[in-house]
């Protein structure tokens, strides 16, 4: 199975501060139909979570341009400029590439 | 507007059979992908399974001998079941269809 390994773990950050999460897979997530389906969640809590980035860099409908994804082959990231209290959860990276598909352990973005 | 809607019984004993129901509007099962998504309390997420738009499915290899994921097209409804359940099963379920839209997940404790 493919294991995507998160960092760091839990990211401290000042209100207005960028942040900035990694995933790194075990394998590449380039699908043989050229696409990679590496996506970003933010589950804040007490709820379901919510899709931020699809295919590595798309931002989903209604998610603002502060958040960014970028990457390639095995490894990727995520940006979160000018960070605002509803940006405060855990951040799960997921890969549909590979069956059977996983999630990264997950990122808490917490205030400092 | 997309909704996703999980339903079931919130105890299940161990070694029985579980059976969730997720109930979908304003899209179609025809067009459009429905996983299940799991989360042991405090814990991270695991990818279940899948129904894809055609009708056939792919499931987590490390419960696919445990697990079904079926549908009813006329109903908008997709339907989990699992046996031998276990106390590790305790978990939130959710289902999510094409990963981005999810339900508000629905709580399984396995106990006797």
């Amino acid at each position: 199975d493919v294991v995507l390994t998160q960092t760091p773990v839990a990211q401290p950050v000042t209100l207005g501060d960028q942040a900035s999460i990694s995933c790194r897979s075990s394998q590449s997530l380039v699908h043989s139909n050229g696409n990679t389906y590496l996506e970003w969640y933010l589950q804040k809590p007490g709820q379901s979570p919510q899709l931020l980035i699809y295919k590595v860099s798309n931002r989903f409908s209604g998610v603002p341009d502060r958040f960014i994804g970028s990457g390639s082959g095995s490894d990727f990231t995520l940006k979160i400029s000018r960070v605002e209290p509803e940006d405060l959860g855990v951040y799960y990276c997921f890969q549909a590439t590979h069956d059977p598909f996983t999630f990264g352990s997950g990122t808490k973005l917490e205030i400092k | 507007q997309v909704q996703l809607k999980e339903s079931g019984p919130g105890l299940v004993q161990p070694s029985q059979t579980l059976s969730l129901t997720c109930t979908v509007s304003g899209l179609s099962l025809t067009s459009n992908s429905v996983s299940w998504i799991r989360q042991p309390p405090g814990k991270g997420l695991e990818w279940m399974g899948v129904i894809w738009s055609n009708g056939g499915t792919d499931y987590n290899s490390a419960i696919k001998s445990r697990l079904s994921i079926s549908r009813d097209t006329s109903k908008s409804q997709v339907f989990l079941k699992m046996n031998s359940l276990q106390t590790e099963d305790t978990a939130m379920y959710f289902c999510a269809s094409d990963f981005a839209y999810w339900g508000q997940g629905t709580l399984v404790t396995v106990s006797s």
